[in-house]
């Protein structure tokens, strides 16, 4: 069973379009939602929230998290070709054995084209 | 700062044949992570370790095995291997995850086709 959920799985705009991608969760004793992009190789870190209703930015990208509702967006403003990958939410809760080790629970992906 | 290195980048076994998945992470963590990543899918956990001489088993560590006698490498073995492995592992490491979150640093992956 998903612990973690996105959604759309698949998402084709166009160069200059704004995209909201969703993560929705449930996962067991939460500690931070991150998320990460993924381009034909390793995952690379993008943010990690831990509090509700506090906004992170980085140019385009910014993120929201809310813990009442158990979910968080992603959203790309003015998207290029560029951000063309996968957009992976991964939730660190903890070990279903209650050991204090934090694990992340990933999701499928929502996987973006951005044409020119 | 090399980073998370695995080697190697690709290989193809032949069902029963084992191998190694090598890992080393240069950044002093405690903590890592082999996790595997099948298509359309998001990435498993497949054994973990929050030290050199302790590792535990993740969502889906049959099949596998691993060792951790030093803090900087996190080998994977797959001894009879199985379409099933057919996958892209990555490894991963971090600072210990206790009291806080931390990002985990990731490898750029094996891609592992067994036939």
């Amino acid at each position: 069973e998903d612990k973690v959920v996105q959604s759309p799985l698949s998402l084709v705009v166009h160069e200059g379009d704004t995209v909201t991608l969703n993560c929705s969760y449930e996962v067991t004793n939460f500690r931070s939602l991150l998320w990460y992009k993924q381009e034909k190789k390793a995952p690379t870190f993008l943010f990690m929230l831990t509090s509700s209703g506090i906004e992170k930015k980085s140019g385009r990208l910014s993120s929201i998290l809310d813990k009442k509702e158990l979910f968080s967006i992603l959203n790309i403003t003015a998207t290029q070709t560029g951000d063309s990958a996968v957009y992976l939410c991964a939730v660190d809760g903890r070990g279903d054995r209650g050991s204090t080790l934090g694990r992340l629970y990933f999701g499928r992906g929502t996987q973006l084209t951005v044409w020119p | 700062n090399a980073g998370v290195t695995q080697t190697p980048k690709f290989r193809i076994l032949k069902i029963g044949q084992s191998m190694t998945l090598q890992c080393t992470q240069d950044m002093n963590h405690n903590y890592m992570y082999w996790y595997r990543q099948d298509p359309g899918m998001g990435l498993k956990l497949i054994y973990y370790s929050v030290g050199a001489g302790i590792t535990d088993k993740g969502e889906v560590p049959n099949g596998y095995n691993v060792s951790r006698s030093t803090t900087e490498d996190f080998p994977l073995r797959l001894e009879l291997a199985a379409p099933s492995q057919t996958s892209v592992y990555f490894c991963a490491s971090s600072y210990p995850g206790t009291a806080h979150s931390y990002e985990q640093y990731f490898g750029p992956g094996t891609r592992l086709t067994v036939t």
